[in-house]
């Protein structure tokens, strides 16, 4: 089976921090993908990679970056934190072929 | 603009009886297309996919029908059970791409 696995279920923060959310994956997977999911904006896609070094930004960058400096390893990154940030953050792991397979997700909410 | 539509925000079904879910997008490219099941405070799941050569798919309870000239599928749960209770995403993705453009979801309640 297929496992991603996101470091974090619950973050705190502070309004100006920085954040990093860590993401990883145990199947050589070419592409990972982080998301956010809000109530009745269903997932919008932040960032994806598709190998090594390599970032493509998705519909809602703004605030974010990453680093994908391993494979297995998808870090987003939360520069000065704001409250509009508080979500659910999701990532996933595919393959060039089919669907993609998904963390559990991390609950973040800034203060 | 939201190229894959699911217009049902929720849904509630008697234990037993059929769930319908809905799903319309409106880029001709997407050639592969996906359901996703979510419970609260977990990530989405693969529960069941069709590729645009195919018109219908089968996985035990879960059936997916695809009518391309529509740009329109549907998942059919038979019979529905309480465990299915749960957000399901629709998905779909463009030839060539693996990026997936998602669904805002629809909630489904099964009512014992």
């Amino acid at each position: 089976d297929v496992k991603v696995t996101q470091s974090s279920r619950y973050l705190v923060k502070r309004t100006g921090e920085k954040v990093f959310l860590e993401c990883v994956q145990d199947m050589d997977h070419e592409n990972m993908f982080w998301y956010r999911q809000d109530p009745g904006l269903g997932l919008r896609l932040i960032y994806f990679s598709y190998d090594v070094k390599m970032k493509e930004k998705g519909d809602i960058p703004e605030g974010y970056s990453v680093s994908r400096e391993k494979k297995e390893r998808f870090s987003l990154i939360l520069e000065s934190a704001s409250t509009n940030q508080t979500s659910m953050y999701l990532c996933a792991s595919s393959t060039n072929d089919r669907g993609q397979y998904f963390g559990a997700g991390t609950r973040l909410s800034v203060l | 603009d939201q190229q894959v539509k699911q217009n049902s925000p929720s849904l509630s079904v008697q234990e037993g009886r059929i769930s319908i879910l809905n799903c319309d997008y409106t880029n001709s490219m997407f050639d592969y297309f996906l359901w996703y099941k979510k419970y609260p405070a977990e990530g989405p799941t693969f529960l069941i996919s069709i590729s645009s050569i195919k018109d219908k798919n089968e996985d035990g309870r879960f059936t997916v029908f695809l009518n391309k000239s529509a740009k329109h599928l549907s998942l059919h749960i038979v019979p529905s059970q309480p465990g299915d209770s749960a957000v399901y995403f629709c998905a779909a993705r463009e030839a060539g791409s693996y990026q997936l453009t998602f669904g805002k979801g629809t909630k489904l309640s099964v009512i014992p």
